[in-house]
Parts: C-alpha cells; structure tokens; sequence
C-alpha cells in the first residue's frame, strides 16, 4: 500500500517568516494530494490541495509544490501568523475500488512565535 | 453548504454498553468515511462507504460496525469496546471517487469518546 512520510514532525518559526513541510509518497497511482490543519480539539481542515496533472498552486499566503517524478510534495506558509500554529497533516489519495483511500502523513506540529 | 456533522459530541461508555455514532451530510456526497484519531497522531482510516456500500474496511474489530442508512446518513455502532478504543472518531464524506475535484475530502466536528 501507499506509505506517506512527513517532516519536520515539529517546527517552529517567528511570525513573518515562512514554513515549510514536506512529505514523500511511495505509490505512483496516487493522484490527488490535500493539506489539513488541525487544531486542537478541532476536525482537520482543508487548506489548500493539488492534484497530479499540476506542479504547484497558490492560495493567498499558502501555497503546495508536487514533484511527481521525485514523487513528493510541499506545504509553503509565507508571512506567517500565531493562528498558523497548528498540527499539518499531508495526504495522498489513490482511487481504489468504488471509493477513494487516503493516506495521511505523520503531521507537524507548527508553532508560530510572536 | 460543505458541513459535515456528527452527534454526539462526547461520549463516555462502559465496555459492557452498546452506543451509536451518527454521521450526516447533506452536500450529496456519495461517498462516506470514518476514521479513528488518537492524540497528536493522524487520522486511522476504518470504513469507507461509496454508493451505500461498504467498499473498504480496514480489518477494524467487529466490536465495530458501520452502516449506512442511506445516502446521507452514517452510523457507527459500538459495542464491547476496550479502554484503547478511546479516540476521536472522525467522519468525513466527498463527492465521489475519482479526479477532478471529487474525491476532496471534508471532516465533520468529531465525537470524542471514552470508554472506561
């Protein structure tokens, strides 16, 4: 099956600079790659995704890279801010069978100083 | 409307009780999910649902049984659990399998349950 590995597994920045996380993925039939930010004692959220047939897309100060022939791909947060703080967690999907199978990252725990 | 929603919120139970975790979604999403989270640690996928039938499961225990009512509708029935059954149990629906934007995936509140 598909192993997703993430890292850093912490990381922590001043506010106003950028972060960045990666994650490697192992199974070439995955298609379609989404980034969560969970907070505490809340449901992870959507933050930004790509799918296989793009390179990189860019939502305000968030922004994802996919290499697929290194098959791995990056979370970008520029300007960051405290209410980045939170756990990321990447995935990498691959349609299988009548549904689709996710596979998540490890997560990073972002901390964000002021 | 992208909600996801899941009752109830919390949930403490003996490991003699039998108890329901309810999922609903109303964006016409055919395809349903629930996962197992333990602190600090990503999502554990157990079931997956598409066109109301089970299409994955994740050699989850039988004291765990999913069913889907119908399209909308998600349960999780729980009964004998142990005390490392504790988690927060996920539910999350997309549209369907496949590119092209149907397979995003959005996550309801949670229940966090405890059994003691």
């Amino acid at each position: 099956g598909e192993n997703v590995e993430q890292h850093p597994s912490t990381l922590s920045v001043q506010e106003g600079d950028s972060a960045v996380i990666k994650c490697t993925y192992s199974d070439s039939a995955s298609n379609y790659f989404p980034w969560y930010k969970q907070e505490l004692g809340k449901r992870p959220q959507l933050i930004i995704d790509i799918r296989s047939n793009v390179g990189e897309k860019k939502d305000q100060r968030i922004a994802v890279t996919l290499n697929k022939t290194a098959k791995h791909f990056s979370l970008h947060i520029t300007e960051t801010q405290p209410e980045d703080s939170a756990v990321y967690f990447c995935a990498a999907s691959i349609p299988e069978g009548a549904g689709n199978q996710f596979y998540f990252g490890t997560g990073t725990s972002l901390t964000v100083i002021p | 409307d992208t909600e996801v929603t899941q009752t109830p919120k919390h949930l403490v139970m003996g490991m003699t009780n039998k108890k329901s975790l309810k999922c609903e979604q109303h964006m016409g999403h055919r395809a349903m999910y629930w996962y197992k989270q333990k602190a600090k640690k990503p999502p554990e996928l157990m079931f997956v649902y598409s066109y109301e039938k089970l299409s994955i499961n994740e050699s989850v225990p039988s004291r765990f049984s999913p069913e889907c009512p119908n399209s909308s509708l998600l349960n999780l029935h729980l009964h004998a659990l142990q005390p490392e059954d504790s988690a927060l149990y996920l539910c999350a629906s997309s549209q369907a399998q496949g590119a092209g934007g149907l397979e995003t995936q959005y996550f309801g509140p949670g229940t966090r349950l405890l059994v003691l």
